[in-house]
C-alpha cells in the first residue's frame, strides 16, 4: 500500500521567515508527487515533480524530490499571511488510472 | 475556464434521505473523480471515472452511487447514509488522452459539498 507521511504536522511562524515542509513516500512503482495548497475546501495545485534534484520555482514557492531518499521539500520564503493554510503532498504511480494517494498534510500558520 | 463547480455547497440530511451531490468541469477533461475528506484528514479517493466509464471503485459501501452521465457532469448519489459519512466531498478532473493510455495525475479541485448526515 502507498505511503505517504508530512512533517511537520503543524506550524507556526512569523511573517517574512522561512519555512521547509518535508514528504516522504512509500510508493510501489512511484510515478510523480505532488503538492497542493488548501486553505478553505478546494486543494489548488502548486507543483508536480518527476525528476530528482530539479527544482520547481514559483514566486516565493520552490520544491524539489529526491528519489534516492524517497523525500521531498517546500520551501516557502518571505511567509506572508496569506500562506496560512493546509499543504498537502501527494503521490502518483504507474498504475491504469490516476490516483493519488495524499498524506495527512502540514498546517502552517503565518502570523503578524 | 479551469473551473470544477461543485453544487450545493452545503447539505443537511437525514438517515433516510436521498440526495445528490453534482460536479461540472468545462476543461475537456475525461477523468473524474471523487475524494471524500474528514475533519483534519487528507482526500481519500472514493471513485475515478474515465472516458465516463468507472475505472476505480475503491470499495465504497453502495449508499453512494456514482454517475457520469457525460463527459462535463458527474453525480454522487446518496441514499440511507450514516452520520459518519459526514465529511468534505470533493470532486475533481484531469486530463486523460488516447482513450485513458495517457495519463495527467495533475487534479483540478472543486471546493466541495460539505455534507451533515443527522
Amino acid at each position: 500500500e502507498d505511503k505517504v507521511v508530512q512533517s511537520p504536522l503543524s506550524l507556526v511562524v512569523h511573517e517574512g521567515d522561512t519555512v521547509t515542509l518535508n514528504c516522504s513516500y512509500e510508493v510501489t512503482n512511484f510515478r510523480s508527487l505532488l503538492w497542493y495548497k488548501q486553505e478553505k475546501k478546494a486543494p489548488t495545485f502548486l507543483f508536480m515533480l518527476t525528476s530528482s534534484g530539479i527544482e520547481k520555482k514559483s514566486g516565493r514557492l520552490s520544491s524539489i524530490l529526491d528519489k534516492k531518499e524517497l523525500f521531498s521539500i517546500l520551501n516557502i520564503t518571505a511567509t506572508q499571511t496569506g500562506d496560512s493554510a493546509i499543504y498537502l503532498c501527494a503521490v502518483a504511480n504507474t498504475g491504469t488510472a490516476s490516483k493519488l494517494t495524499f498524506g495527512t498534510g502540514t498546517r502552517l500558520q503565518v502570523t503578524l | 475556464d479551469t473551473e470544477v463547480t461543485q453544487t450545493p455547497k452545503h447539505l443537511v440530511m437525514g438517515m433516510t434521505n436521498k440526495k445528490s451531490l453534482k460536479c461540472e468541469q468545462h476543461m475537456g477533461h475525461r477523468a473524474m473523480y471523487w475524494y471524500k475528506q474528514k475533519a483534519k484528514k487528507p482526500p481519500e479517493l472514493m471513485f475515478v471515472y474515465s472516458y465516463e466509464k468507472l475505472s476505480i471503485n475503491e470499495s465504497v459501501p453502495s449508499r453512494f452511487s456514482p454517475e457520469c452521465p457525460n463527459s462535463s457532469l458527474l453525480n454522487l448519489h446518496l441514499h440511507a447514509l450514516q452520520p459518519e459519512d459526514s465529511a468534505l466531498y470533493l470532486c475533481a478532473s484531469s486530463r486523460e488522452g488516447n482513450r485513458g493510455r495517457i495519463r495527467d495525475e495533475k487534479l483540478f479541485f472543486g471546493s466541495g459539498t460539505q455534507l451533515s448526515v443527522l
